[in-house]
């Protein structure tokens, strides 16, 4: 069972540059999230999708796209790095559409911008 | 007042002791509760749901008390491998932020 997989797990990017996280489930999950985790700050969520189709901003989506085309994929793109953006990045997934059911992370994506 | 709210720690405890920790939470629509573990570098995975009327996983036990707005998470028996962040969970179906993690509290568990 794959779960959810996010790729890269490490990734070097300098200032300017963009990007695109990966992030895929094969649980047949509606609700996918994009998470950054920094120090002190907790997890922060930058974007989330209901659905194929459907996404909305969370917490921090500045300087981040999302899309939606299947239920599987839930790409995350930085459009031009920032050393701000320097973190750990999680996707995470549940089942339906309730935020009742427990949240299944990826392995994280770390992102260094220089 | 932040949202979530959790002390960070770090609580260090020798094995076998029994440890708590709270969370406190200020939207008072808050509608379910999780507790996840966070190891070092690692994602965090659920812990156990919260109850209203409190629940128990071998050692561990939630607790929800509304009226005061928290919830609690206790470890008895604690063992080496208990050793993580343990991050408290409110969703509530409103707002840009349906999930709210807390910032977590470090628990090391001494031999």
């Amino acid at each position: 069972n794959a779960g959810v997989t996010q790729t890269p797990k490490f990734q070097v990017l300098k200032t300017g540059q963009s990007m695109t996280l990966q992030c895929a489930q094969d649980m047949n999950h509606e609700y996918m999230s994009w998470y950054r985790q920094d120090p002190g700050m907790g997890l922060r969520l930058i974007h989330y999708s209901v659905g194929a189709g459907i996404t909305d901003q969370g917490e921090v989506p500045n300087g981040y796209n999302v899309s939606r085309s299947t239920t599987e994929d839930f790409p995350l793109r930085l459009l031009s790095a920032a050393p701000s953006q320097t973190s750990v990045y999680f996707c995470a997934s549940s089942r339906t559409g309730s935020l009742n059911q427990p949240q299944h992370f990826g392995d994280g994506t770390r992102l260094s911008i220089l | 007042r932040k949202e979530v709210e959790q002390d960070p720690g770090p609580f260090n405890v020798p094995e076998g002791a029994t440890v708590a920790f709270n969370c406190t939470y200020s939207n008072s629509a808050s509608q379910s509760f999780f507790w996840y573990r966070q190891d070092c570098r690692k994602e965090p995975k659920l812990l156990m749901s919260v109850y209203s009327s409190g629940n128990e996983d071998g050692r561990f036990t939630a607790q929800l008390n509304r009226a005061s707005q928290y919830i609690s998470l206790l470890i008895r028996d604690s063992k080496l491998s208990d050793s993580a962040t343990y991050l408290c969970v409110v969703i509530r179906n409103s707002g840009n932020t349906p999930l709210v993690f807390g910032k977590g509290t470090r628990l090391s568990v001494i031999a």
